[in-house]
């Protein structure tokens, strides 16, 4: 099994469409949750970090769900320009900073 | 906020020459830096863990010796890639962290494209 699983898509919506995409970690004792942005052939930027009472940012919310060990983003109101890859990311329990990268999930915001 | 200059962005050399890729932390110091890799449509994979003033740390399956990684400050790690192979050819992209926050997200250099021909 994977550390972090996404589901790679694509995920194909129509402009102002809300979508959601979940993401699982194997490790228990990870600390601290991420979503990135991919844009195709640049790096990755940081989206938003994942607090367990979740949080929002906009039109994305992000929310943990440490018992059932998996992590979500929504997206509202979906825009042409989020058509990205998003990527969930998972701190692990040591302090090394080394960070867990699931394979991402594309989106696709069609007109 | 922090920020992570990463040089070249692009590159294209022959097969057998070598390249050298560098990554600095601009407004803070980082003692460990990570270089990932990237081919088409795959993950980020991590190659290996830099760490100031001592021996990096490789990701199983990567070469320790054809992948150089020397980390001679707080602000400068670079990535060799020895006798480069089309194969090589790849998305190469380092990252630091505010360590002065201990879960703090990384940040992404700009990434380096390498092309082997």
């Amino acid at each position: 099994r994977k550390e972090v699983e996404q589901d790679p898509g694509p995920f194909n919506v129509p402009e102002g469409a809300t979508v959601a995409f979940n993401c699982t970690y194997s490790n228990s004792a990870s600390q601290s949750f991420f979503w990135y942005r991919q844009d195709c052939r640049k790096e990755p930027k940081l989206l938003m970090s994942v607090y367990s009472s979740g949080n929002e940012d906009g039109r994305f919310t992000a929310q943990l769900n440490r018992a059932s060990q998996y992590i979500s983003l929504l997206i509202r109101d979906s825009k042409l320009s989020d058509s990205a890859t998003y990527l969930c990311v998972v701190h692990g329990s040591s302090n090394t900073g080394k960070l867990i990268f699931g394979q991402g999930t594309t989106l696709q915001v069609k007109p | 906020g922090a920020v992570v200059s990463q040089h070249p962005s692009r590159v294209i050399c022959k097969s057998g020459t070598s390249v050298k890729i560098e990554c600095r932390s601009l407004d803070f110091q980082a003692t460990t830096m990570f270089w990932y890799r990237q081919f088409p449509k795959q993950s980020l994979m991590l190659m290996a863990t830099s760490n100031e003033g001592s021996k990096a740390t490789y990701e199983q399956g990567v070469e320790k010796d054809k992948f150089l990684i020397n980390h001679a400050s707080l602000t400068l790690s670079t990535l060799t890639v020895t006798s480069a192979h089309p194969e090589d050819s790849s998305f190469y992209i380092c990252s630091a962290r505010d360590e002065r926050d201990r879960y703090s997200p990384l940040h992404f250099g700009n990434g380096t494209r390498l092309t082997v021909t």
